[in-house]
């Protein structure tokens, strides 16, 4: 039962360049998104999240955008620097509804940025 | 910056042996919740904390386990006979309101033998 889809397990890309990862989702009453960025042996870092009233929010080299009829959104890291390279999970939750937010994540997806 | 803190970083226990997994979450949050992550898997919610009694739980969390918080600052995980299956690293995450980013801690890394 996946909630949260990632079907990329793994991106490689050029420094400097766009990064694009990507994340699909089946629940409609999911109402906020979240990427967060994993190094190995350390907890997920939240890196940005959007709300499903939105279909964009940026912070700098990071943008989500959502499209909610096609229950996808995407993360665009640009430009892509070496230390950009990590785990990107997608998560999502429902908080209404009687749900206490509790995150569903996706399987991840493991960014390279070669220098 | 206010981080959420776990302890301890490694725990290697025998099977069946009970252990303790403690989280010290950011001090004016009002959310706690634990996931888990098997090698190689996704991140699972476990269970999530509000007002002093769980608030939801998921298939993961059995009678094996239960949290508490048992001072104003701690926030523990008990897995009272631990299998081999429960090997995993175990994030606490903590919210203010709902609606919220979860900040989640270091992890705990749990090893069974």
């Amino acid at each position: 039962d996946q909630q949260v889809k990632q079907n990329s397990p793994s991106l490689s890309v050029q420094e400097g360049r766009i990064s694009i990862l990507n994340c699909d989702y089946t629940n409609s009453m999911f109402d906020y998104f979240l990427w967060y960025k994993k190094y190995p042996a350390e907890g997920p870092t939240f890196l940005i999240s959007i709300s499903s009233i939105k279909d964009k929010n940026e912070d700098g080299r990071f943008t989500v955008f959502l499209n909610k009829s096609a229950k996808h959104l995407s993360l665009h890291i640009v430009p892509s620097q070496p230390g950009d390279s990590a785990v990107y999970f997608c998560a999502a939750s429902a908080n209404y509804g009687g749900s206490q937010g509790n995150l569903i994540f996706g399987k991840g997806t493991k960014l390279s940025v070669k220098p | 910056e206010p981080e959420v803190t776990q302890t301890p970083s490694h725990q290697v226990t025998q099977m069946g042996q009970e252990v303790i997994l403690r989280c010290v979450p950011i001090s004016n949050h009002l959310y706690f919740y634990w996931y888990r992550q098997i090698l190689g898997q996704k991140v699972e919610f476990l269970v999530s904390f509000y007002n002093n009694e769980i608030s939801e739980k998921s298939e993961i969390f059995d009678d094996q386990f239960s949290v508490e918080r048992p001072d104003g600052s701690n926030f523990t995980l008990k897995i009272r006979s631990t299998k081999l299956e429960d090997s995993a690293m175990y994030f606490c995450a903590s919210i203010r309101g709902l609606g919220e980013t979860q900040y989640f801690g270091p992890g705990t890394r749990l090893l069974v033998l």
